[in-house]
């Protein structure tokens, strides 16, 4: 097990681009959740998928947001046309029980910054 | 509806102090409570969770918190700081209504002086 891995680590983008990240939860784990975190602030609910099924999109996620699942493995998510305001760690999560008190297993994040 | 109210932003403490960070929170149901950390350019690491039973909880690097339902807290101890402590620390309620998500706090930087 080697934990939850993201890439890239850090991207640095021109407003207008379109960036994709990735995101590889533990092998084991159904369930996957990202997160927009900002300085000062605690992780932010994106989106969450239970093997490859989108379950829940927070109000957050713009037309311009889209993730991915295809086989219940790996994750993407694309920002399309990306402006300076996206610009924020974007952690991925998951987690292996269906209870309420499952823990959350972070990766390291992905920081994106839009210039 | 639910929420967390972590009070300061930055806590800061000598080496050996205790170390006290305070978290409230408000769940229409019994709640489940987290405290994670988060070291610079990692992502955020389980400390301890609150489930049922008994309300004080121990966790990892000598950290516990105790869950006091009359007061709507789970506040986050540990009696000697070590350098090595400072982190950023979110508490965090667990889902509800149906949702799997959890609602973070907004965080506490903990600043531990030599």
């Amino acid at each position: 097990d080697t934990g939850v891995s993201q890439d890239p680590r850090h991207k640095i983008t021109k407003r207008g681009q379109n960036v994709t990240f990735r995101c590889d939860p533990i092998s084991e784990h159904n369930r996957l959740y990202w997160y927009r975190q900002t300085l000062g602030q605690g992780p932010e609910f994106l989106t969450y998928f239970q093997n490859e099924a989108q379950l829940e999109k927070s109000r957050l996620l713009s037309d311009r947001f889209s993730a991915e699942r295809p086989k219940g493995s790996f994750s993407t998510l694309e920002i399309q046309r990306t402006e300076q305001g996206d610009s924020a760690m974007y952690l991925c999560a998951s987690s292996a029980t269906s209870g309420r008190a499952s823990e959350q297993f972070f990766g390291p994040g992905t920081r994106l910054t839009v210039l | 509806a639910q929420s967390v109210t972590q009070l300061g932003s930055h806590v800061s403490v000598s080496e050996g102090a205790l170390v006290l960070l305070r978290c409230n929170y408000s769940s229409s149901v019994p709640p489940y409570l987290f405290w994670y950390v988060q070291y610079p350019n990692q992502g955020l690491q389980l400390l301890l969770k609150y489930t049922t039973g008994a309300t004080l909880v121990k966790g990892i690097n000598g950290f516990e918190a105790e869950f006091k339902k009359s007061e709507t807290s789970f506040h986050l101890t540990k009696p000697s700081a070590h350098m090595s402590d400072a982190a950023e620390y979110f508490c965090a309620v667990g889902p509800s209504g149906g949702s799997y998500i959890p609602t973070f706090g907004r965080g506490t930087s903990l600043i531990v002086h030599p």
